[in-house]
């Protein structure tokens, strides 16, 4: 089985440029999952899609991130402009369900870096 | 909102030894479940074991168990037989049983496996 697959892997910006990352999630999986790992820190959820409809978006910071997820499949999180404090690892991840002991499985992971 | 707690920023094991991680919450939430994922150097999060608050039973997953107590809020993970592959960081999460069953991690704790 598949895992979860994202792309790019790293990412090099400056300051006030716009980025784009993609999240394909495991065959199946109707819930998907985007966080941001600060050096440091563990993942902070940023929003959560329940097929194509947004579930929890309540730490995203909307002024510069958006994400979406047509046909409720794979997604797409973007931020526009990005500053210096966005430099962090952007985690996908994805469920069959959102409760019990049904786990989340993780992507490798976008390391952003903003100079 | 929900709180976890893990107090030790890094802990060091000899190989074959076992080592206890530790994990806190604090939450009124009646219905909740606990995560422990692990996270090498590559960055990938591993799920490792699960323990819902109405299971009867600490959980176990191989060399991995979960010392459940639930009236002091600890959810401490205890690998037996450490070995060098186990050096990484450690998650733990906290997951309410409503709402968008969202995760919450904490800091994490880097363990080192000494030969």
């Amino acid at each position: 089985e598949a895992g979860v697959a994202q792309s790019p892997r790293y990412k090099i910006i400056e300051k006030r440029q716009s980025v784009a990352f993609w999240c394909n999630p495991i065959s199946g999986h109707a819930t998907l999952y985007w966080y941001q790992q600060i050096l440091g820190q563990g993942p902070k959820l940023l929003i959560q899609f329940q097929n194509n409809g947004v579930v929890d978006d309540s730490q995203l910071p909307k002024d510069r991130f958006s994400a979406e997820r047509l046909k409720g499949v794979d997604s797409t999180l973007k931020i526009q402009p990005a500053k210096l404090e966005d430099s962090a690892v952007y985690l996908c991840a994805s469920s069959f369900r959102t409760s019990g002991r049904y786990e989340q499985f993780f992507g490798p992971g976008t390391r952003l870096t903003v100079l | 909102a929900q709180k976890i707690t893990q107090t030790q920023p890094g802990m060091f094991v000899q190989e074959k030894e076992a080592v206890t991680l530790d994990c806190t919450y604090d939450t009124s939430d009646p219905s909740y479940g606990l995560f422990w994922y692990k996270q090498p150097s590559s960055g990938e999060m591993i799920f490792l074991i699960y323990q819902g608050s109405y299971d009867q039973q600490n959980a176990t997953e191989g060399r991995y168990s979960l010392n459940f107590q639930k009236a002091r809020k600890s959810a401490n993970l205890v690998i037996s037989a450490s070995q060098l592959g186990d050096s990484a960081m450690y998650f733990c999460a906290f997951r309410s049983g409503a709402g968008s069953y969202q995760l919450t991690f904490g800091k994490g704790t880097k363990l080192s496996v000494i030969p």
